[in-house]
């Protein structure tokens, strides 16, 4: 069965450093999503991309975040300067679109990357 | 803007009990709703969704309505199993948007 990958799972780093998270999506599924998951909280995007191109990262924290899927397959996810409060899960997700073009909803999800700030 | 409130846990339960998790959301126009579920060291997958007004969401016994008048899409089962034992995520989107989630509500059976 087709997965999406990430890697790594986890990641502990200290605070000021550069970090960053990978994600191969299910093959053909246009769309690909990065959020984060603090403990007890429930995901939180981070940004979407349709193909090659950015759809929102109007919730991303552009001084330090950046995100990319230059041929629009794979994505890496960057984070500097890391700080204490980027301690999370950070979880890749992808889905295709219906013959509409319409995002379905449905989202196949990643195990996801842990991420510690110390 | 759009936003999804359920019941905060821990939930726990014995074995063959019957459960419901409260969903509500906030949305303009007629989004689609979702449960998520998040099993111990796995991601999250999709358990059953419902795309327009009255539709019931089923899957693995899990059941939800989609209910307009009360914005509403409460998780239930009749019997839970502790393999059950997971967290919960109720979810909306709208065309072409990201899915919004609640929080999340951790289940916990015991037999």
């Amino acid at each position: 069965e087709a997965e999406v990958a990430q890697s790594p799972r986890y990641k502990i780093t200290e605070k000021s450093q550069a970090v960053a998270f990978w994600c191969d999506p299910i093959s053909g599924h246009a769309t690909l999503y990065w959020y984060r998951q603090i403990l007890g909280q429930g995901p939180e995007l981070l940004v979407q991309f349709q193909d090659e191109s950015v759809v929102d990262d109007s919730q991303l924290p552009k001084d330090r975040f950046s995100a990319e899927r230059l041929k629009g397959v794979d994505s890496t996810l960057k984070i500097q300067p890391a700080e204490l409060g980027d301690s999370a899960m950070y979880l890749c997700a992808s889905s295709f679109n219906s013959l509409q073009g319409f995002n379905t909803g449905e989202l196949f999800f990643g195990e996801g990357s842990r991420l510690t700030v110390l | 803007g759009n936003s999804v409130t359920q019941m905060e846990g821990p939930v726990t339960l014995s074995e063959e009990a019957f459960l419901t998790i409260n969903c509500t959301y906030t949305a303009t126009g007629y989004p689609s709703l979702f449960w998520y579920v998040q099993y111990p060291g796995e991601g999250l997958q999709l358990l059953l969704k419902a795309t327009k007004a009255d539709d019931k969401g089923s899957n693995k016994g899990f059941e939800a309505t989609y209910r307009k008048e009360t914005t509403s899409f409460h998780l239930e089962k009749g019997s839970v199993q502790v393999s059950d034992s997971a967290v919960y995520f109720c979810a909306l989107n709208q065309a072409g948007t990201a899915l919004i989630f609640g929080k999340g509500t951790t289940l916990s059976v015991s037999s």
